[in-house]
């Protein structure tokens, strides 16, 4: 069975200033890893996501995650957040098909302060 | 492309009642999945679905909950005989084979 724990389950930081939401999987096959953001009241939307290949990857708006296997993590950082940055954010996996269900944590809910 | 659409996007029932909520996935999308949002919480899964066939329903309730696929119109999740436990955001997703699910904006549920 696969299982995802995010630790932090509030981040408050200051802006511009840097944040890391942390994020632990287990799975017994390999995975498919995504990080989704939730703005309020708003469905989700597809952060970045590791499907193979290097493991580092980076979003369009400066987010990026490292997968890291012999940790069993994808923690998500950026060096300098906006307010604009303010929502919930979900770390998520998958199986060894995308075409299959996703697992999602509890979610962290980042607040930026002014 | 017009991307997944779900209504309503606010349903308000009273308890006993009936809900059906709808999905529609993005074109040329042929699977479909549903999650479930409990306040404070995470998304659960709860049911993949293809063309006309449920493929896994592994998170869906044993009772009362109920989805479907038909071949020609949008995706059914329907739940009979709400209680005020059902009161969540309902999330739809659809996918190309072996790809990337996208995410429509909810349908919120509320049980009076």
């Amino acid at each position: 069975a696969q299982s995802v724990t995010q630790l932090d389950s509030q981040v408050p930081v200051f802006e511009e200033a840097p944040v890391e939401l942390r994020c632990n999987y287990s799975s017994s096959v390999s995975v498919y890893l995504f990080w989704y953001v939730q703005y309020p009241n708003q469905g989700l939307q597809l952060l970045l996501k590791y499907l193979s290949g290097s493991t580092l990857v980076e979003s369009i708006n400066g987010f990026e995650a490292e997968f890291n296997k012999s940790q069993t993590s994808f923690h998500l950082r950026k060096p300098s957040v906006h307010i604009s940055d303010t929502a919930e954010y979900f770390c998520a996996v998958s199986g060894g098909s995308s075409a299959s269900k996703i697992i999602f944590g509890s979610g962290t809910r980042l607040s930026i302060r002014p | 492309n017009a991307g997944v659409m779900q209504n309503p996007r606010h349903l308000v029932r009273r308890r006993g009642q009936e809900a059906r909520l709808r999905c529609s996935p993005m074109k040329g999308h042929s699977h479909v999945y549903w999650y479930r949002q409990l306040p404070e919480e995470g998304l659960k899964f709860m049911v993949y679905l293809q063309k006309e066939n449920i493929i896994d329903e592994s998170g869906m309730p044993k009772e009362r909950f109920s989805a479907e696929f038909p071949k020609e119109g949008p995706s059914i999740l329907r739940i009979q005989q709400v209680v005020r436990g059902d009161s969540a955001a309902y999330f739809c997703a659809s996918s190309p084979p072996n790809n990337e699910q996208f995410f429509g904006p909810g349908t919120r549920l509320t049980v009076l």
